[in-house]
């Protein structure tokens, strides 16, 4: 069973930092694209970013360019983000979420962790 | 990024159809995924590309695709439909990904 487990959303202050990781299990990690979405309280879901299978390619949401950075480490199926420079806005519960395709990146995401809550409050 | 537009509500009879819009210039070029999102949970992949539905997905859910515009049919809408729709698609440059604004059905 496809298994993703997001952690690290806490409340910080606006201008800090925070690393969210994403634990995956039962598929072959190294072999599919992960995204990072996020919902804001009452709101709708917002692309965030996108690693490729491989790390060779990442991509970012105009909202977010600059200042967070996606990365993976496949030896530990898992996934992070960091993200600096926080604002209010940034407020949201994030999303892990698996790629269906193998080996490349499409906007079909087939598994969703419960999500992690980032709070960004003075 | 481009936009994907979607009505904020809608709501449909026990049993009846009910079609879920979304539309955008980046569908003309990019099949649209459909998402179902229920209070308190994540959001589960309904549908995605001409009309492929994940295991475990009944057929009552399907999708029609024309010009700029993406269409979800639930077909005998049951009760456990009554949820946050969501489209999503690469938007118009290929690289970045945007989500609809999102459809709220409800089954009376």
């Amino acid at each position: 069973e496809v298994q993703l487990v997001e952690s690290g959303g806490v409340v910080v202050q606006p201008g800090g930092s925070l690393r969210l990781s994403c634990a995956a299990s039962g598929f072959t990690f190294d072999d599919y694209a992960i995204h990072w979405v996020r919902q804001a309280p009452g709101k709708g879901l917002e692309w965030v970013s996108l690693i490729s299978w491989d790390s060779g390619s990442t991509y970012y949401a105009d909202s977010v360019k600059g200042r967070f950075t996606i990365s993976r480490d496949n030896s530990k199926s898992s996934l992070f983000l960091q993200m600096n420079s926080l604002r209010a806005e940034d407020t949201a519960l994030y999303y892990c979420a698996k790629d269906s395709e193998f080996r490349s990146d499409t906007a079909h995401f087939d598994s969703w962790g419960p999500g992690t809550l980032v709070t960004v409050s003075s | 990024s481009s936009e994907l537009t979607q009505d904020p509500a809608v709501s449909v009879a026990l049993g009846q159809t009910v079609r879920i819009t979304c539309q955008g210039d980046s569908l003309r070029n990019y099949y649209a995924s459909w998402y179902q999102q229920k209070p308190g949970q994540a959001p589960v992949l309904v549908i995605f590309g001409k009309n492929y539905r994940p295991s475990g997905i009944p057929d009552r859910f399907s999708v029609s695709n024309s010009g700029n515009t993406a269409s979800l049919t639930i077909t005998g809408a049951q009760a456990q439909d009554e949820a946050d729709y969501y489209c999503n698609s690469r938007d118009s440059s290929g690289i970045q990904y945007v989500f609809g604004t999102g459809t709220k059905v409800t089954v009376l």
